[in-house]
């Protein structure tokens, strides 16, 4: 049971790039959420989605934009990045009313 | 949406009881409180989560206050692998998402 995967570990960026940060679960999962990390910081919420289809925005959703064509994956997409862009990012998934199980991470650093 | 304020770091020697502070004064009836903890360059995980009454498994236990104003995340034998940074979490259940609010969390050290 891989749980939550992230691709890819480890990644950097030119100013002005794209990308797409790669999160899938195995768990059957209606709901999933992408965070990102700053160091020394908790861990805020980006977008997050209730089922295929269904997307929503988080706290810091500005220059990310995601979507949910199945209930496995949930890619986020990274338009014209910045240095501020530069953190970890996590993926989790979770039923309703259930505890979220988080992937291990994608480090971006944006140069 | 309610916050969480956690001490920023707490020491601990080893195989002694850890007792890790939460205070979440603008808790609201139906917040469940969620403590997770994070282990170097790694996601979070779950620990242990609550509502009103005190609850125990195997990682750990959870003291809640009687107005739920306050936490209390119990180890009761730190031991090396312990070493993480703590969260206490109020899942937002106002609009029905369930989403986390994380603060900066407790950097845990244990002392061998």
């Amino acid at each position: 049971n891989a749980g939550v995967t992230q691709t890819p570990k480890f990644r950097i960026l030119k100013i002005g790039q794209s990308m797409t940060l790669q999160c899938a679960q195995d768990m059957n999962h209606n709901y999933m959420y992408w965070y990102r990390q700053d160091p020394g910081m908790g861990l805020k919420l980006i977008y997050y989605s209730v089922g295929a289809g269904i997307t929503d925005k988080g706290e810091v959703p500005n220059g990310y934009n995601v979507s949910r064509s199945t209930t496995e994956d949930f890619p986020l997409r990274l338009e014209l990045a910045a240095p501020s862009q530069t953190s970890v990012y996590f993926c989790a998934s979770s039923l309703p009313e259930n505890i979220q199980y988080f992937g291990a991470g994608t480090r971006l650093s944006v140069l | 949406d309610a916050k969480t304020t956690q001490p920023n770091s707490m020491e601990s020697n080893e195989e002694e009881p850890v007792h890790l502070p939460c205070n979440h004064s603008t808790i609201s009836g139906t917040d469940y409180i969620h403590w997770y903890r994070q282990l170097p360059s790694q996601g979070p995980e779950y620990v242990i989560h609550g509502l009103t009454s005190n609850v125990n498994n195997r990682m750990a236990s959870l003291a809640i206050a009687e107005d739920r104003k306050s936490s209390t995340l119990i180890l009761h034998r730190a031991t090396l692998r312990d070493a993480a940074v703590y969260y206490c979490i109020l899942r937002d259940v106002g609009s029905g998402t369930y989403k986390y609010i994380f603060g900066t969390g407790t950097r845990l050290k244990v002392l061998a």
